[in-house]
């Protein structure tokens, strides 16, 4: 079984509608990000939560709500999707101690496509 | 802010060695990552390399650090179908930091 999932992996949906995004992690980790892919723009930070308690903005976090609803799970909305949000969303885990490397774990990522 | 900077595209042929380039701003940074994403995948850590080293090699990969001038590379020896991807340079500590992907294509 894969260790980081994200569902839906695809999402076809209208301008205004909400949508969540969601992402299960197996691995005990428990730093959790979420990515938005563009072509062209990389990989760039969304929201990212250091423990269930700790959420923190990154660097595009306008138009998105995230929730931290246990060590394994981190879910994030999109509470009136618009059509520069199509991309392709990732969720990421990492378990960072005492000067170890932040090696990421991501997931296989969702495709949201808002018309 | 942090800034990672690599260009878009390379194309090798078959056999060849390929080197892909980085530059990055955040001189604090304890560790610098190469990440491959192949096609439909998320991304998945090729390689890293400790801020105080200059050079890791591992199998077919080489990593050189310029500390002095910022500047990360990675190269292929050998370059394999299989080695088309997309490579992504990163750096950063608790917050991860990534360029925009370089598209490694293979010529026959």
């Amino acid at each position: 079984d894969a260790d980081v999932t994200q569902t839906p992996r695809n999402r076809i949906t209208k301008t205004g509608k909400r949508i969540m995004l969601e992402c299960s992690q197996t691995k005990g980790h428990d730093r959790m990000y979420w990515y938005r892919q563009d072509p062209g723009l990389g990989l760039r930070l969304i929201y990212y939560s250091f423990d269930v308690k700790d959420i923190n903005k990154g660097e595009i976090s306008d138009g998105y709500s995230v929730s931290r609803q246990a060590q394994a799970k981190f879910s994030l909305s999109l509470e009136s999707a618009i059509p520069n949000q199509t991309a392709l969303y990732f969720c990421a885990t990492s378990d960072l101690s005492g000067g170890e490397k932040n090696e990421q774990f991501f997931g296989p990522g969702t495709r949201l496509t808002v018309l | 802010g942090e800034d990672v900077e690599q260009s878009l595209f390379l194309s090798v042929r078959e056999g060849d060695s390929s080197v892909i380039n980085c530059t990055y701003t955040d001189s604090s940074s304890t560790y610098l990552y190469w990440y491959k994403q192949e096609p439909g995948a998320g991304l998945q850590l090729l390689t890293y390399i400790f801020s105080n080293m200059d050079m890791k090699q591992d199998q077919r990969l080489t990593v050189l650090l310029n500390k002095k001038d910022k500047h990360l590379s990675l190269r292929i020896a050998d370059t394999q179908t299989g080695d088309s991807a997309i490579y992504f340079c990163a750096e950063g500590d608790d917050k991860i930091i990534f360029g925009k992907g370089t598209r490694l294509h293979i010529l026959p």
